[in-house]
């Protein structure tokens, strides 16, 4: 199975500030058939279910808000909060789906400072 | 709208089964797989498997093979999880998530399992 593994664990911001965080994983995630890497991100607030943000490691879902930002290629990728608003904090989990079993990483948490 | 509505939930005693059903609206239920998903309390996520509802095949994560029953009731557009033989590690939320070209674009809003003696 793919290993992801998401820095920092956790990650105190205040409102406005720009926010990266990152996703590696253990082999690549690029299928050169499809010109993609298949990666997406996922936002979970406390109670909720996750919500996709964004597949493709770099589109964003319909509603997003442009200031979610995703980059990356092969095994190294990052999510990009510009200006975080209190609306935000929650945990992001990223998720490989190049190869069967899909699988997560631990989830890195905002939190407020 | 897409819809995954998911039962409510569930206080169990270990031993005892348990079985979480996950409504569909919105979109042609064969059309997409349907995955599950454990969250243990104050953990990540953990893929349980799939469900091809096309064919009613299931495919289970090595972890949850033996216990874990996914299945289908396909005219009512639902997909089943089924636990046996509850033991106190299966104490967790469990979601359902539409199964795509881009999994999990859509989620089931979870069920909260408790096993207790």
């Amino acid at each position: 199975d793919i290993v992801m593994t998401q820095s920092p664990s956790s990650l105190a911001v205040s409102a406005g500030d720009k926010v990266t965080m990152s996703c590696k994983s253990s082999q690549s995630l690029f299928s050169s058939e499809y010109q993609g890497n298949y990666l997406s991100w996922f936002q979970q607030k406390p109670g909720q279910s996750p919500k996709l943000l964004i597949s493709l490691a770099s589109t964003r879902e319909t509603g997003v808000p442009d200031r979610f930002i995703g980059s990356g290629s092969g095994t190294d990728f990052t999510l990009t909060i510009n200006s975080v608003q209190a609306e935000d904090l929650a945990v992001y989990y990223c998720e490989q789906y190049y190869s069967y079993p899909p699988t997560f990483g631990a989830g890195t948490k905002l939190e407020l400072k | 709208q897409i819809q995954l509505v998911q039962s409510g939930p569930e206080l169990k005693k270990p031993g005892e089964s348990v079985k979480i059903s996950c409504k569909a609206s919105g979109y042609t239920f064969t059309n997409y797989g349907m995955y599950w998903v454990k969250q243990a309390p104050g953990q990540g996520l953990q893929y349980m498997g799939w469900i091809n509802t096309e064919t009613g095949k299931p495919t289970y994560a090595d972890d949850f093979k033996g216990r874990f029953v996914f299945f289908l009731e396909t005219s009512a557009s639902t997909a089943y999880l089924q636990i046996n033989n509850l033991k106190n590690e299966d104490m967790a939320t469990y979601f359902c998530a539409r199964y795509g070209e881009i999994p999990g674009d859509y989620w089931g809003q979870g069920v909260m399992v408790t096993v207790s003696s």
